[in-house]
């Protein structure tokens, strides 16, 4: 079975503050991602990364910066939060046209 | 542009009902198409998935879907709704290209009466 993890499940920082939100994959896929889920809006990728250190910007790049040092983990930074980032974050791999998706970081920035 | 449009925000059924998500795709090519549920506080769940062959696919938890080219459509059923489907559930299209990403519409969730 696929493993995406996520390194946090809910996260609380306040507004200027750095953060990482960290993502693991236990397959050896090349490709990951990181979406953002608002209500309404459904998902929408902020990056994407197809090989360790390749990085590609998504729809939603602005105020995102991504990290991809090692194939297994791809990390998604803010590098100065804000409150409309407040939101779900999902993390994905990918294999075939197949996406494994983590269970998620419900992130609030106050 | 590419884009998935699921017209219906919210739907509550009754339990033993049977269900219909509608979800409908602007895509130049073939498109691969999927649907995934999501319950509430958890990741997304690959409900099941469009390739290519047979345009009415089965997936887990008794539920399929029909791909109508014509119609640009790719809706969601189960003759008999649980209570433990009450989630909210995507449909997306992934891009063929080098990012292999998924466009998403922007969700239905589903409420079932008792």
């Amino acid at each position: 079975d696929v493993k995406v993890t996520q390194s946090s499940r809910y996260l609380v920082k306040r507004t200027g503050e750095k953060v990482f939100l960290e993502c693991v994959q236990d397959m050896d896929h090349e490709n990951m991602f990181w979406y953002r889920q608002d209500p309404g809006l459904g998902l929408r990728l902020i990056y994407f990364s197809y090989d360790v250190k390749m990085k590609e910007k998504g729809d939603i790049p602005e105020g995102y910066s991504v990290s991809r040092e090692k194939k297994e983990r791809f990390s998604l930074i803010l590098e100065s939060a804000s409150t409309n980032q407040t939101s779900m974050y999902l993390c994905a791999s990918r294999y075939s046209n197949e996406q494994y998706f983590g269970p998620g970081t419900r992130l609030t920035v106050t | 542009a590419q884009s998935v449009t699921q017209p219906d925000i919210h739907i509550t059924v009754s339990e033993g009902a049977s269900l219909e998500l509608r979800c409908n795709y602007s895509y130049g090519a073939t498109p691969y198409l999927f649907w995934y549920v999501q319950s509430p506080g958890q990741g997304l769940q690959l409900l099941l998935k469009y390739f290519s062959g047979d345009t009415l696919v089965q997936g887990i938890k008794g539920f399929e879907a029909e791909f109508k080219r014509s119609q640009s459509s790719f809706n969601l059923r189960k003759p008999s709704v649980h209570w433990s489907d009450a989630a909210e559930y995507f449909c997306a299209v992934v891009l063929m290209d080098s990012s292999y990403k998924l466009i998403f519409g922007s969700g239905t969730r589903l409420l079932v009466r008792p």
